[in-house]
């Protein structure tokens, strides 16, 4: 079985450029997630997808971050402008719906510098 | 021995010993707690699971111990190996909800 695909892996940026990150979760998976990973921290959970809809977007600053998965399956993160705190490792998730923790997936992230 | 370093609290350990990784959990009416392992440049991992049901749970060369009076997590490793050498979080769930809130981390060394 295939993971969670995620690209770019590494990205750096200047403070208030735009950056965009992509997911590909694992087949079959409905749900999808966005983490945010600050250096020495547990991931912080951004955004979570049911199919193409949004289930919780309670933590996700809307005034400079967005995401969407328009047909259920791949998903795009993007920052605009970014800023300095941003720089993280973004970590894509994706599950089965309602599944334990053993059936939630981590893709290998992409790690964000800004500069 | 157990430090807390710069970022993360840190455990040396030799090959072979046994590990213990501690971990305070924060919300009372969480139910359900996992452990992941984070190697470098790779995502979490799911290691072991436990309700709130249960007080110990093993699975191959690990154990997790689950004291809810004190709120208080634990996973042993049994025979630490140095592919043991990660990040280790734990997370907990509350009633309902199948996302974890992430610890802060303990990070693993394992001396050959």
């Amino acid at each position: 079985e295939a993971g969670v695909a995620q690209s770019p892996r590494y990205k750096i940026i200047e403070k208030r450029q735009s950056v965009a990150f992509w997911c590909n979760p694992i087949s079959g998976h409905a749900t999808l997630y966005w983490y945010q990973q600050i250096l020495g921290q547990g991931p912080k959970l951004l955004i979570q997808f049911q199919n193409n809809g949004v289930v919780d977007d309670s933590q996700l600053p809307k005034d400079r971050f967005s995401a969407e998965r328009l047909k259920g399956v791949d998903s795009t993160l993007k920052i605009q402008p970014a800023k300095l705190e941003d720089s993280a490792v973004y970590l894509c998730a994706s599950s089965q719906m309602g599944p334990p923790a053993s059936g939630y997936t981590f893709g290998s992230g992409t790690r964000l510098t800004v500069v | 021995g157990e430090s807390v370093g710069l970022h993360l609290p840190t455990l040396s350990v030799q090959e072979g010993d046994n590990s213990i990784i501690n971990c305070a959990y924060s919300n009372s009416a969480s139910d359900y707690f996992i452990w992941y392992k984070q190697e470098s440049g790779k995502g979490p991992q799911f290691i072991i699971d436990i309700r709130s049901n249960m007080d110990k749970r093993q699975g191959q060369r690990v154990t997790v111990l689950l004291n809810k009076t004190v709120k208080h997590l634990s996973l042993q490793i049994a025979a630490t190996q140095p592919g043991d050498s990660a990040v280790y979080f734990c997370a907990e769930n509350m009633s309902g909800s199948y996302i974890p809130t992430f610890g802060r981390g303990t990070s693993l060394i394992v001396h050959p």
